[in-house]
């Protein structure tokens, strides 16, 4: 079965540092990827995905993940958090073998002003 | 409409008692998954309905719980005879064709059991 697993569960930074939250899925075929964001008190968002073509793919609010296909992984980058994006961070991938998106664990951020 | 719309928002129950949870997607939107996020946990997928195909039941947990989608539309999740476990945020999404395309989620419903 479809795994995804997202290694860091709780991060804590400061404004202005560097983000990179891991993931990393357990499938070896076509996969489309994607991170989700949830803020407090809100709902699930659409941060990024990538179905094919350049494995650098861009967001909204300055996120940007690589999907490198040798090591599975799609990894979530920031050059500079702010406060505001002090939220939990899901991972998830789908591949048409399946039917739904399978999610990562999570990874909550918390950045100090 | 505009986005998934879940009701309600909050739902405190007592324990052994029947549960329905609505879910209305996005306007032709034909797939419509059931989630449950439990606190400090991350998505446990329930079911899963596509257009008029019979649904994926998979991830329901017990047969306490069932689904069903009316009109290839709205979706009532319920849960019958609750049990303090069931406590939990329960996310309905919905996509415009298989779940390749991402979700669009609703705001869930808060079910606490007491």
């Amino acid at each position: 079965a479809q795994s995804v697993s997202q290694h860091n569960h709780h991060v804590i930074l400061s404004e202005a540092a560097s983000l990179e939250l891991g993931c990393n899925y357990s499938y070896g075929g076509t996969v489309n990827l994607f991170w989700y964001v949830q803020y407090p008190g809100q709902h699930l968002q659409l941060l990024l995905k990538y179905f094919s073509g350049d494995p650098l793919v861009k967001g909204i609010k300055g996120f940007e993940a690589e999907f490198i296909k040798s090591k599975f992984s799609f990894n979530l980058r920031k050059p500079s958090v702010q406060w505001s994006d002090t939220a939990e961070y899901f991972c998830a991938a789908y591949h048409n073998a399946g039917n739904m998106l399978t999610f990562g664990g999570g990874t909550r951020l918390m950045v100090k002003p | 409409g505009a986005g998934v719309s879940q009701s309600p928002s909050n739902k405190v129950t007592e324990k052994g008692k029947d549960v329905e949870l609505r879910c209305d997607p996005i306007s032709g939107h034909t797939a419509l998954y059931w989630y449950r996020q439990s606190l400090g946990q991350g998505l446990e997928f329930l079911i899963y309905f596509q257009g008029n195909s019979a649904p994926d039941k998979s991830g329901l947990p017990s047969d306490r719980f069932s689904a069903e989608r009316t009109g290839g539309s709205v979706s009532t999740l319920t849960i019958q005879r609750t049990q303090q476990e069931d406590s939990a945020v329960y996310l309905c999404a919905s996509s415009p064709g298989t779940g390749g395309y991402g979700y669009t989620f609703g705001s869930g419903t808060r079910l606490t059991v007491v």
